[in-house]
Order: structure tokens, then C-alpha cells, then sequence
């Protein structure tokens, strides 16, 4: 098993820029997440899905959304990139206990 | 809502005991988790303990939690460079989406 994926590990962006940050699991987890990790702060949870084809907020979705079409697959988007949004994003995925982690996007706004 | 605090800084001498500690809100908590994250890396879960207990050990981790103080602890002993690591505190109080409240981690560096 690869575990959870994400892709790409380093991205810069432009300001007012979109893109998407993929995350995919092959643990066949129901659960999935999405979390942003800025200095200090901790891990803050963005969006998360308890099954394709249903989503919902965390604590800090303005900015930012996200589909689950399939049970593998969590992509996260931003629309309008803005510097705060610099951060690590990291997406994680759970059976029901434990989640596991992917290595994380490195996103840089400028 | 929720809230978990830790402290974020630690130095311990290589061959001591290391003790990162953790503060919660939810009295209603289920699960509390230890998570690893070791440089440019994803967390890892270290270790957990149910609510309804009061300690944990596994190897060189113990798990202290102080329900009343909402006080969770976890203690390394014989500490080694390889635990050189940011350690997070993560609380669970709803069950059914698996969501967790982190702190906002501890960064535990080894002095040789």
C-alpha cells in the first residue's frame, strides 16, 4: 500500500491564482480529511468527507473546496489564492481511529 | 469549541525522561491521541488512551491523563535523538466523523 498521497510537495502561486492540491488513499478509509499547518499553530481542519459523495466544513473552509467523487480520492481547490493561504496542507485519511497522514503540499503565496 | 493547548518548546538531555504536556477543553472527549511528526513529514499516531482510563504505557511512552484537570501527559523515557520530533496533542469528542481537535504541537529537541 501506498498509503495517502499528495501531490504536488511544492507549489508557488501568484496571488488571485487557482489550482488543486490532490490527495489519494488506497486503504479503501471512508473518512478523509483536509488540514492546514501554519507555524505555531498547530493543525487546523479545512474540509472533511465521511464517504464519496459527501463533504463538510471544518473549522477554517472560507477559501477553499473540495469534491469527493470517488472513495479514493480528495482533491482540495483554491479559487483565488491570497497570501494567507501560505501554508502546509496536509491530507489524511481514517478507517474510524487512526488517521493517517500524507507528506504534505508545501504552498507558497505571493 | 474545542481547544487543546501545549507548550512549544522542550529540551531534554539525551538518556532523560522527556514529559510533554497537554491541556483540553471538551469535557466530553472520547479518544486522546499522541501524534509524531518528524521533520518534513506527515504526523504519525505515537500512541492513544480512552477516556475512561487513566494511564498507558507502551514501551518507553507513558500516557498520564488527569481527567478532571482535562490534563493529558506523555513521558518518554531513556529519550533519544531519533524522538527529536514536534509532538501533537489531538482530543476526539464526536464519534461517528472521526474529527480531531490538534494543540498546537511541542518540539522536543535532544541535547547530547
Amino acid at each position: 500500500n501506498a498509503g495517502v498521497t499528495q501531490t504536488p510537495k511544492f507549489r508557488i502561486l501568484k496571488i488571485g491564482q487557482s489550482m488543486t492540491l490532490q490527495c489519494t488513499q488506497d486503504m479503501n478509509h471512508n473518512y478523509m480529511y483536509w488540514y492546514r499547518q501554519d507555524p505555531g499553530m498547530g493543525l487546523k481542519l479545512i474540509y472533511y468527507s465521511v464517504g464519496a459523495g459527501i463533504t463538510d466544513k471544518g473549522e477554517v473552509p472560507n477559501g477553499y473546496n473540495v469534491s469527493r467523487s470517488t472513495t479514493e480520492d480528495f482533491p482540495l481547490r483554491l479559487e483565488l489564492a491570497a497570501p494567507s493561504q501560505t501554508s502546509v496542507y496536509f491530507c489524511a485519511s481514517s478507517a474510524g481511529f487512526e488517521q493517517y497522514f500524507g507528506p504534505g503540499t508545501r504552498l507558497t503565496v505571493t | 469549541g474545542e481547544d487543546v493547548e501545549q507548550s512549544l518548546f522542550l529540551s531534554v538531555r539525551e538518556g532523560d525522561s522527556s514529559v510533554i504536556n497537554c491541556t483540553y477543553t471538551d469535557s466530553s472527549s472520547t479518544y486522546l491521541y499522541w501524534y509524531k511528526q518528524e521533520p518534513g513529514a506527515g504526523l504519525q499516531l505515537l500512541t492513544y488512551i480512552f477516556s475512561n482510563m487513566d494511564m498507558k504505557q507502551d514501551q518507553r511512552l507513558t500516557v498520564l491523563l488527569n481527567k478532571k484537570d482535562k490534563h493529558l501527559s506523555l513521558r518518554i523515557a531513556d529519550t533519544q535523538t531519533g524522538d527529536s520530533a514536534i509532538y501533537f496533542c489531538a482530543e476526539q469528542s464526536n464519534f461517528g466523523n472521526e474529527k480531531l481537535t490538534f494543540g498546537t504541537g511541542t518540539r522536543l529537541t535532544i541535547i547530547p
